[in-house]
C-alpha cells in the first residue's frame, strides 16, 4: 500500500520539551515537505528537502529542525524554542522535477502543548 | 476566496446542485495550480491540477478553470454530494517561489441534504 505515513496521530508535549514527528513515504519521491496548519488558515511551509542529506528553511523554520538521512524519511523536531507549537502538522512529498509537481500529503499529526 | 483570521469563506449548496469554489492567486508568473480537498482532521487530498498553458481541465465530476488575465482559478463540482463537504484549497507554483507551492487559506463547502 503506497503512500505517506505520519506518526503519531496525536502528540502531547509539556512546555520545554523537544518532540519529534515522524514522516515516511514509499512513493520513491525525491522531495519532502513539512507544513504547519493553524485553525482557519492555509498551510505554511516549515522545511523542505529536495534530495537526501540536503534541506532548506521554509517560511516559518524558527524553533524547528529536520534531517534527511534517507530518501523515504523526513522527521521534524519541534524544539522548546518554538513558542507556539500547538498546531496540525502535515508532511508531503513530490517527485521533484523542477517544473512544479503535485505534492501528496500524509494524514497529519496534531500536536498539543500542555 | 480570501480568509480573514479564523473566518474562512463558506459555500452552502443543496445536494445535487453544482458547486463553484473560487480562488484568486497572487503571482502572474505562477505556472501550475492545484486544488486540494481537506476533510476535518485529515491531510489534504489532491483533486485536480492545471498548468498555465491551459484554460480548462476536467476530471471526474470536477472541472478547473483558469483565467490568467484576472489571476482567477475556480473549481466546479457537478452534482454535489454530502461527501464533498470539506475545506477546499487552491495552491500555486512559480519559479519565483523556488518551485514551492503557495496555498490559499481555503473555502468551506457545506452540502445540505
Amino acid at each position: 500500500d503506497g503512500g505517506i505515513t505520519q506518526s503519531p496521530k496525536y502528540l502531547f508535549r509539556k512546555e520545554g520539551q523537544n518532540v519529534t514527528l515522524s514522516c515516511e513515504q514509499n512513493l520513491n519521491h525525491d522531495a519532502m515537505y513539512w507544513y504547519r496548519q493553524d485553525p482557519g488558515q492555509g498551510l505554511r511551509l516549515i522545511y523542505y528537502s529536495q534530495i537526501v542529506n540536503d534541506f532548506q528553511k521554509g517560511d516559518i523554520a524558527e524553533g524547528y529542525s529536520v534531517s534527511r538521512e534517507k530518501k523515504e524519511s523526513f522527521p521534524l523536531t519541534v524544539t522548546s524554542a518554538q513558542k507556539n507549537p500547538t498546531a496540525f502538522y502535515l508532511c508531503a512529498s513530490s517527485s521533484y522535477r523542477g517544473a512544479g509537481d503535485t505534492q501528496y500529503f500524509g494524514p497529519g499529526t496534531r500536536l498539543t502543548v500542555l | 476566496g480570501e480568509s480573514v483570521g479564523l473566518h474562512l469563506p463558506t459555500l452552502s449548496v443543496q445536494e445535487g446542485d453544482n458547486s463553484i469554489i473560487n480562488c484568486a492567486y497572487s503571482n502572474s508568473a505562477s505556472d501550475y495550480f492545484i486544488w486540494y480537498k481537506q476533510e476535518s482532521g485529515k491531510g489534504p487530498q489532491f483533486i485536480i491540477d492545471i498548468r498555465s498553458n491551459m484554460d480548462k481541465r476536467q476530471g471526474q465530476r470536477v472541472t478547473v478553470l483558469l483565467n490568467k488575465t484576472v489571476k482567477h482559478l475556480s473549481l466546479q463540482i457537478a452534482a454535489t454530494q454530502p461527501g464533498d463537504s470539506a475545506v477546499y484549497f487552491c495552491a500555486e507554483n512559480s519559479m519565483e517561489y523556488g518551485n514551492k507551492l503557495v496555498f490559499g487559506a481555503g473555502t468551506i463547502l457545506r452540502v445540505k441534504s
